[in-house]
């Protein structure tokens, strides 16, 4: 079965720290991976996807996931956190089946950032 | 270019009642999908619409339903609701079946 796995609930780091959130996929293809960020109230914020090619991809606000497929991971590190980081980040697979296209997500990390 | 609108952006409902929410999908995509999100819970795929057809859908009952405007726009309808029925919903649209951008979403209480 596709499936998601985000294993950290919650995770806290200060100010400045770097950042590494874990991502596990279950998928029988190559994947479509995909993180997005949410903040409290709002939607869903692209933050970077890996298709294929390069398994290291860079995304938005200095985010980059690294995609390894031997782990079946896709893990996304930021190398200095800042106190706007704060948010709740989502992994999600893209899986086709019978013609349609739909994500699976996983339950989220919720990031708290120390001043 | 503007991204996805959804409206209302809350709302009450009772047990029992119907709810419409609306979705814009943003400009030139012809694909809407719509996720329930329950609290503390990642979104939900609940289905699909791809130039005015249901293209696919996830496990939720009838009582869940949609549809797909000439102009791309969407609904989602929920007859008879739940308690459980609360959460935030999300519409994300795209071009075909890449990548997808979600909107702010409607948060549903019912009550």
């Amino acid at each position: 079965a596709q499936s998601v796995t985000q294993p950290d609930i919650h995770i806290t780091v200060s100010e400045g720290a770097s950042l590494e959130l874990r991502c596990n996929y279950s998928y029988g293809a190559t994947p479509y991976l995909f993180w997005y960020v949410q903040s409290p109230g709002q939607g869903l914020q692209l933050l970077l996807k890996y298709f294929s090619g390069d398994t290291l991809v860079q995304g938005i606000k200095g985010f980059e996931a690294e995609f390894k497929r031997s782990q079946s991971s896709f893990n996304l590190r930021k190398p200095s956190v800042h106190w706007s980081d704060a948010a709740e980040y989502f992994c999600a697979v893209g899986a086709g089946t019978s013609g349609t296209y739909k994500y699976i997500f996983g339950t989220g990390t919720r990031l708290k950032v120390l001043a | 270019e503007t991204g996805v609108t959804q409206s209302p952006t809350h709302l009450i409902k009772t047990r029992g009642q119907q709810v419409t929410l609306r979705c814009s999908s943003q400009s030139g995509h012809n694909t809407v999908s719509w996720y329930q999100q329950a609290l503390g819970q990642g979104p939900q795929f609940i289905f699909q619409y791809y130039r005015e057809e249901e293209n696919g859908r996830g496990n939720f009952p009838p009582r869940f339903s949609g549809l797909q405007f000439p102009n791309y726009s969407s609904e989602l309808n929920v007859n008879a609701l739940e308690l459980d029925d609360s959460a935030l919903y999300l519409c994300a649209s795209s071009w075909d079946q890449e990548t997808q951008y979600f909107g702010p979403g409607t948060r549903l209480l019912v009550l």
